[in-house]
């Protein structure tokens, strides 16, 4: 089946500094990536969608500035905390499809994030 | 609005059957998906029906899904240790970007 890869699986990083998320799609081409939030105990929150070639669409509440969505290619997304703050420590997940509503979404393993 | 609501917890006994109930209200659902997450772990896609669909059967999983209560429950069959995880339904959207809302989650604990 297809697999996604996300990487790394935890990371811990000092409070200011930017921590890069990546997701890629091997054995497909992912025309559409997802980009989810779950904080303990909670339910998955979409953040963002995003196109490969085409600027990302964030959902109400998630800041651009902050998480930086990058799709280059066909099998690779990026999501990059930038001045990551100890509140954003939380489980991301990411998701791809390649596309069409009968596609289904396949989810990478997830990474966590603690902002010392 | 779009929301999914789902009970919080299940425990049951192993061998017994497990029935994870779960809400929604958005009418323009195209699919309905169960995920399996363990913990520290990403989702784990366990089966999908389609909005036009009754029921669907694949090996232990049983799917119903009444379209006009907007209820949809997944039914686990000899429950096993194995089982205990968080269980999330989700409905898919029939937007551009097909996303998904996620109920909060089922916690399963399946005791010995």
């Amino acid at each position: 089946g297809a697999v996604v890869s996300q990487h790394p699986s935890w990371v811990i990083c000092k409070s200011g500094t930017s921590v890069k998320i990546e997701c890629r799609s091997l054995d497909f081409q992912a025309t559409t990536m997802f980009w989810y939030r779950q904080f303990p105990k909670q339910s998955l929150m979409l953040m963002a969608t995003s196109n490969e070639g085409s600027k990302a669409t964030y959902e109400q509440g998630v800041e651009k500035d902050k998480f930086l969505i990058n799709h280059a290619s066909l099998t690779l997304s990026t999501l990059t905390v930038t001045s990551a703050h100890p509140e954003d420590s939380s489980f991301y997940i990411c998701s791809a499809t390649r596309g069409g509503v009968n596609e289904k979404l396949f989810f990478g393993s997830g990474t966590q994030l603690s902002v010392l | 609005g779009e929301d999914v609501e789902q009970s919080l917890f299940l425990s049951v006994r192993e061998g017994d059957s497990s029935v994870i109930n779960c809400t929604y209200t958005d009418s323009s659902s195209t699919y309905l998906y169960w995920y399996k997450q363990e913990p520290g772990a990403g989702l784990q896609l366990l089966t999908y029906i389609f909005s036009n669909m009754d029921m669907k059967q694949d090996q232990r999983l049983t799917v119903l899904l009444n379209k006009k209560d907007k209820h949809l429950s997944l039914r686990i069959a000899d429950t096993q240790t194995g089982d205990s995880a968080i269980y999330f339904c989700a409905e898919s959207i029939m937007d551009s970007s097909y996303k998904l809302i996620f109920g909060s989650g089922t916690r399963l604990l399946v005791r010995p």
